[in-house]
């Protein structure tokens, strides 16, 4: 159980352009979901919390209005990378929490975006 | 900031037992230690989590020092697949929804 499903694995998209990345949480309900980013020999850094129904909190540094994040179900939370540039290239992952008990959290597969 | 020191590289023999060393000074009393590893190019994978007291699982065990200043996370019998960069995360109790913050953790190789 508790698996996160994590789409696109890989996409590649124009300079300005934006992408969609969906976050699922297959066999539970999660209603806090985390998007980390990941540049090449880096650690992840957090990007932002999702909360089911609610805003999403960023992180101090990271752009509201260009890393879009909706949390409309208990299963679904979406990032959105808009106007995408070069620097925007990187390994994206979320992940989730199972709602209620002592649960671990799960991580996605992660999605490579490279802006070209 | 980084609750946590881990040491940058280590290498290890396949099948001997990878010790994993994982410094946190700064802990607190409600607050956990959990291990998770990452492959390269996937997401990370839960490991284990312990309190204060030794915990195994079917993936490692976790030994913490009574002052829980400091913590090891043992793979028994390490295999090429073990090779990863492993996270060692200091945090809340697991029913919380604090986010996890990572470290640049360990990067273990396991050598044939």
């Amino acid at each position: 159980g508790a698996v996160v499903s994590q789409h696109p694995s890989w996409v590649i998209c124009k300079s300005g352009t934006s992408v969609k990345i969906e976050c699922r949480s297959l066999d539970f309900q999660a209603t806090t979901m985390f998007w980390y980013r990941q540049f090449p020999k880096q650690s992840l850094m957090l990007m932002a919390t999702s909360n089911e129904g609610s805003k999403a909190t960023y992180e101090q540094g990271v752009e509201k209005d260009k890393f879009l994040i909706n949390h409309a179900s208990l299963t679904l939370s979406t990032l959105t990378v808009t106007s995408a540039h070069p620097e925007d290239s990187s390994f994206y992952i979320c992940s989730a929490r199972r709602a209620g008990g002592n649960y671990g959290y799960t991580f996605g597969s992660g999605t490579r975006l490279t802006v070209v | 900031d980084a609750k946590t020191t881990q040491p940058p590289s280590m290498d290890c023999a396949e099948g001997r037992a990878a010790n994993l060393p994982c410094n946190h000074s700064t802990i607190s009393g409600n607050e956990y230690v959990y291990w998770y590893r990452q492959i390269h190019s996937q997401g990370p994978q839960y490991i284990i989590h312990g309190l204060k007291n030794n915990e195994t699982n079917e993936m490692a065990s976790l030994i913490i020092t009574e002052d829980r200043k400091s913590s090891t996370l043992i793979l028994p019998h390490a295999t090429l697949r073990d090779t990863a960069v492993y996270y060692c995360i200091v945090r809340g109790p697991p029913h919380g929804n604090e986010k996890l913050t990572f470290g640049t953790g360990t990067r273990l190789t396991i050598i044939p």
